[in-house]
């Protein structure tokens, strides 16, 4: 069975900062996908981040980076120039052999 | 595109009603999935289904959820009795296919009184 461990349940960081949430996963797949979601408020969960595990490379999208660890089994997500708009939960996603595993969450507040 | 497509938006029923939700998935998305999210946490899978086919059931609990995905489309989910410990808010998500990216509908909050 895959886990997914987000052991931040609360984080806050100031308008224009950089922050990192943190996740761990387990599994006995070679091959495999990773997540990054962002829920805000009230509202609909979208994708931020996608990353396949048979590439080397980080994936980047604008401000949001990731910090893929293989061999740690290490996942985290880099918010760089953080806005008011980027508070939210944010859930990290682990996809293997087709099936589907999210860690509980970490609430991301930005502060002004 | 169009998202995707859930409803109701909110459910209130008692202990022991039943309850039905519906899910249009986007349109050619061959993989679809139900979650219950309780407060506070994350996401957690009930069922998937790849077409009309089910991948995943694990953490479906039988004697009382069933889910069906007729003619590989739209899908509906049950509870049958409900009991206090369903609340929470049921997604429907779809992907294009296995191990792609996952697109969300607004959910469905429902209330066991």
């Amino acid at each position: 069975a895959q886990t997914v461990t987000q052991s931040q349940p609360e984080m806050s960081v100031q308008e224009a900062e950089t922050v990192t949430l943190s996740c761990t996963y387990d599994t006995s797949e070679s091959n495999y996908y990773l997540f990054w979601y962002k829920q805000p408020p009230s509202r609909q969960m979208i994708l931020v981040i996608r990353q396949e595990a048979y590439k080397q490379q980080n994936a980047t999208e604008n401000r949001f980076s990731v910090n893929f660890q293989k061999a740690a089994k290490s996942f985290s997500l880099k918010i760089s120039d953080s806005q008011l708009g980027d508070t939210a939960m944010y859930f990290c996603a682990f996809i293997g052999a087709g099936k589907s595993t999210f860690g509980d969450g970490t609430t991301l507040t930005v502060k002004p | 595109e169009a998202g995707v497509a859930q409803s109701p938006r909110y459910k209130i029923i008692e202990k022991r009603q039943s309850v039905a939700f519906w899910c249009n998935p986007i349109s050619g998305h061959a993989t679809l999935y139900w979650y219950q999210q309780i407060l506070g946490q994350g996401p957690k899978l009930l069922i998937q289904f790849q077409n009309n086919g089910v991948v995943d059931d694990s953490q479906l609990p039988k004697d009382r959820f069933s889910a069906e995905r007729l003619k590989g489309v739209d899908s509906t989910l049950k509870i049958q009795p409900a009991k206090l410990e369903d609340s929470a808010v049921y997604l429907c998500a779809s992907s294009l296919e296995l191990n792609q990216p996952q697109h969300f509908g607004d959910g469905t909050r429902l209330s066991i009184l």
